[in-house]
């Protein structure tokens, strides 16, 4: 029962370095997310996928692309790390976009940028 | 736009104790409220959900009843665990999709034995 599985569980980055967060879901679920998880802020949306071949902006974009490489999997990129973008994200998938259907979330990656 | 306040934590209780955490939201419309819990180290589960007004969400001894006229959604159980103690979020949906889910800051809940 893997779920969704993200990869690296830590990584720290010097700022201006690249790097890409890894998602696979083995579900089936054609809806994927990322988010972000900052002290005291809760959880805030950076980009979602509804389906295989779409991705959107959530309500905080700016810094990441994202790509839907395939139903299972879904990745988050920083193409020039800042010390702002520290933080825990988190990866969640769901069986379609609909209020319906509950998120699940992987464990998370704790990234920290100096 | 929508919002989720929670109380602020941490919440600290003996085991066996009741709890409560306070959740209120603003929203347009009529939106699902949810409580999500995140143990130590993992990501979040959904707990418990209410769709509509009066509705009781219910899990693993949590309870939470969606009351419009308050605009609240607070979490409760009768008797904590030690197993408990995690974080809580509460969250609302308004417009019926997931990519509109709105979290709330999330209540640190310690429980001691």
């Amino acid at each position: 029962n893997a779920g969704v599985t993200q990869t690296p569980k830590f990584q720290v980055l010097k700022t201006g370095q690249s790097m890409t967060l890894q998602c696979a879901q083995d579900m089936n679920h054609n809806s994927m997310y990322w988010y972000r998880q900052d002290p005291g802020m809760g959880l805030r949306l950076i980009y979602y996928s509804a389906s295989e071949g779409t991705t959107d902006k959530g309500e905080v974009p700016n810094g990441y692309n994202v790509s839907r490489l395939n139903k299972r999997e879904f990745s988050l990129r920083l193409e020039s790390a800042a010390p702002s973008q520290t933080s825990v994200y988190f990866c969640a998938s769901s069986e379609s976009s609909g209020d319906k259907t509950p998120l699940h979330f992987g464990n998370g990656t704790r990234l920290t940028v100096t | 736009g929508n919002s989720v306040t929670q109380m602020e934590g941490p919440v600290t209780l003996s085991e066996e104790a009741f709890l409560t955490i306070n959740c209120t939201y603003t929203a347009t419309g009529y939106p699902s409220l949810f409580w999500y819990v995140q143990y130590p180290g993992e990501g979040l589960q959904l707990l418990l959900k209410a769709t509509k007004a009066d509705d009781k969400g219910s899990n693993k001894g949590f309870e939470a009843t969606y009351r419009k006229e308050t605009t609240s959604f607070h979490l409760e159980k009768g008797s904590v665990q030690v197993s408990d103690s995690a974080v809580y979020f509460c969250a609302l949906i308004s417009g019926g999709s997931n990519y509109k889910l709105t979290f709330g800051k999330g209540t640190l809940l310690t429980v001691n034995p």
